[in-house]
């Protein structure tokens, strides 16, 4: 079974503060991504990567970083946390070259910001 | 405006009865489209994936359609279950790119017994 695991569950951080959220996979996927999940609204990507210390950005990048040493490692960075980015985080990955698969999603990862 | 659009935004069933939840997109070009489950504070898990050549895909008591023309789909479960309880997410691929998908905002369904 594919497993997709992310460092915490839930986060309280005060504004201002630098957050790390991590994100470990084991299947060798090429694939990493990082998602943001809003009431109301879709899964909307922050970042993306399809190899090791390779990264796009996806369509929400800005106040966030990301990085990737290893290949079954992705971690998303707020530099300096504000308030508007109180949200739930989620990272899938998936393979790259079988893309009609199924990307496979980490439990998520519930950020407040204070 | 979201090019995933979904309906309803909840709903409630009773156990045993069955429901038809809606996918409406606008993205094109079309390469496929998936459902995936999301069961509360869990990450989503897929349950189909069909492309624009196939307009049925089913998965146990779960069945997909898909009409590529006039970019509808649906999911329709049969026979619900408590467990089915969970959030239900529309995504659509563009050109089968990493970071093409574009997802809806899901329908949160509710099986009471």
């Amino acid at each position: 079974d594919v497993k997709v695991t992310q460092s915490s569950r839930y986060l309280v951080k005060r504004t201002g503060e630098k957050v790390f959220l991590e994100c470990v996979q084991d299947m060798d996927h090429e694939n990493m991504f990082w998602y943001r999940q809003d009431p109301g609204l879709g899964l909307r990507l922050i970042y993306f990567s399809y190899d090791v210390k390779m990264k796009e950005k996806g369509d929400i990048p800005e106040g966030y970083s990301v990085s990737r040493e290893k290949k079954e490692r992705f971690s998303l960075i707020l530099e300096s946390a504000s308030t508007n980015q109180t949200s739930m985080y989620l990272c899938a990955s998936s393979f790259v070259y079988r893309l009609r698969e199924t990307q496979y999603f980490g439990p998520g990862t519930r950020l407040l910001v204070l | 405006k979201n090019q995933v659009e979904q309906s309803p935004q909840s709903l409630i069933i009773l156990e045993g009865k069955n429901c038809t939840l809606q996918c409406n997109y606008t993205v094109s070009p079309f390469s496929n489209l998936r459902w995936y489950k999301q069961d509360t504070g869990r990450g989503p898990v897929s349950l189909t994936i069909m492309t624009f050549s196939e307009n049925t895909k089913s998965n146990g008591r779960y069945t997909a359609t898909l009409d590529a023309d006039t970019k509808q789909s649906s999911l329709h479960i049969t026979a619900s279950q408590l467990s089915d309880s969970a959030s239900y997410i529309c995504v659509v691929s563009m050109l089968e790119l990493a970071n093409d998908m574009r997802f809806g905002a899901g329908t949160r369904l509710t099986v009471k017994p």
